[in-house]
């Protein structure tokens, strides 16, 4: 069964520490997605990865940075956490960039 | 990049179609459309993908008119199990260019 883990449901940071949120998939997937969904304002794409160490910037990157040294596991980094990056993030993976993305649960970061 | 309009709200009962639209006024010809749907604590779940014309499956139907402008999402006889957001995203792999709207709450009531 597909599968897209996130490394942790609620985290509580302070501003300025640098977070790390991780995503892994099981499904041997090219593609990899970072958004955060507020209130409002739906789902927005901050990066993406089409392949190993490949990146794209999506709609918000802004204080945001990703990593993918394997083809499984996409991490999102903010180097120097503020208050308005809490926020619902969610994982996505895909086979192409016109297939289904499947879904991680979430992880709810709150900044104080 | 096409930007996408839901209505933010849709009330319906039991049984009833309930149809939602989702307007993309500048999608590119080679952009795809696809509705997904989540509930509360969850992520999105996949229901329908389509370019043009019409697309159905075991869930719903997907109705994209000739100049694509539009999308409507149909759901035949809704249950309450259906209360969720509902989101289309309008995208295009060779301009690795990826919108979703900002969602539709829909509310089912016995």
């Amino acid at each position: 069964d597909v599968k897209v883990t996130q490394s942790s449901r609620y985290l509580v940071k302070r501003t300025g520490e640098k977070v790390f949120l991780e995503c892994v998939q099981d499904m041997d997937h090219e593609n990899m997605f970072w958004y955060r969904q507020d209130p409002g304002l739906g789902l927005r794409l901050i990066y993406f990865s089409y392949d190993v160490k490949m990146k794209e910037k999506g709609d918000i990157p802004e204080g945001y940075s990703v990593s993918r040294e394997k083809k499984e596991r996409f991490s999102l980094i903010l180097e120097s956490a503020s208050t308005n990056q809490t926020s619902m993030y969610l994982c996505a993976s895909s086979l192409t960039l016109d297939y289904e993305q499947y879904f991680g649960p979430g992880t709810r970061l709150t900044v104080t | 990049l096409a930007k996408t309009t839901q209505p933010i709200s849709m009330d319906s009962y039991e049984g009833q179609e309930v149809n939602i639209t989702c307007s993309h006024n500048n999608i590119a010809t080679n952009d795809y459309i696809t509705w997904y749907q989540q509930f509360p604590s969850q992520g999105p779940r996949f229901i329908i993908q389509g370019y043009k014309t019409k697309v159905t499956n075991e869930v719903a139907s997907l109705f994209i008119p000739a100049d694509r402008k539009s999308s409507t999402l149909s759901l035949p006889r809704v249950s309450l199990s259906d209360t969720a957001v509902y989101y289309c995203l309008v995208g295009d792999t060779g301009r690795r260019a990826l919108t979703f709207g900002s969602g539709t709450r829909l509310q089912v009531q016995p």
